[in-house]
């Protein structure tokens, strides 16, 4: 997979709109991007997935600029249980691949 | 509910014991995954299993060893075992191979005493 970099944490309130990025400068032309979330001691959930421009279902949005060097996960009106570690990866839809998840980006969301 | 179920949901066992992780997969789904997750640490990629063949190794310790059985369950084997080997143990499955969404289960706690 494509090394990915992602903030450590970012705080947060709730009503707010949150926007985690994710650089990955050596993605290749098959990569596709996909993110999860992870609440303490749980496996982590799918949450979007995309290959340019934007992507948009019930829980996020996930928006991929045309070099497609970084992309950006929007959660709309952050409410206290989007509390959780948020994880970027990019890889080839049709490889096998070693997967590396990462540190991931720890999201506090405040009363 | 992820459809993926693992057992046992906690172990503890000593140093030097073997255990064994079992994971059954999403009906349909032909991928297994095994992560290890330590306090507060990242998930770390063991190995993945297609269709009854391994197809992708992570940083699996040569001590652990997996197999996926001919009905696409998994287990996972960890013998020797070490103080550092306390971690939750997440296996996922997913429909094919590649960055498929994966769909984890609810994990194995493992604590080694």
């Amino acid at each position: 997979l494509a090394k990915t970099t992602q903030p450590i944490s970012m705080d947060s309130y709730e009503g707010q709109e949150v926007n985690i990025t994710c650089s990955h400068n050596n993605i290749a032309t098959n990569d596709y991007i996909t993110w999860y979330q992870q609440f303490p001691s749980q496996g982590p959930r799918f949450i979007i997935q995309g290959y340019k421009t934007k992507v948009t279902n019930e829980v996020a949005s996930l928006f991929i600029p045309a070099d497609r060097k970084s992309s950006t996960l929007s959660l709309p009106r952050v409410s206290l249980s989007d509390t959780a570690v948020y994880y970027c990866l990019v890889g080839d839809m049709s490889n096998f691949n070693k997967f590396y998840f990462g540190s991931g980006t720890k999201l506090n969301v405040k009363p | 509910d992820s459809g993926v179920t693992q057992t046992p949901k906690h172990l503890i066992t000593a140093t030097g014991q073997r255990v064994t992780l079992r994971c059954s997969p999403r009906s349909g789904d032909l991928s297994v995954y095994w992560y290890q997750q330590s306090l507060d640490q990242g998930l770390q990629f063991l190995i993945q299993y297609y269709n009854g063949e391994e197809r992708a190794k992570g940083n699996i310790l040569e001590r652990f060893s997996a197999q996926q059985f001919p009905d696409l369950h998994s287990e996972l084997n960890l013998s020797s075992l070490e103080l550092g080997d306390s971690a939750l143990y997440f296996c996922a499955s997913s429909v094919g191979y590649g960055l498929q969404p994966q769909h984890f289960g609810d994990g194995t706690r493992l604590s080694i005493l």
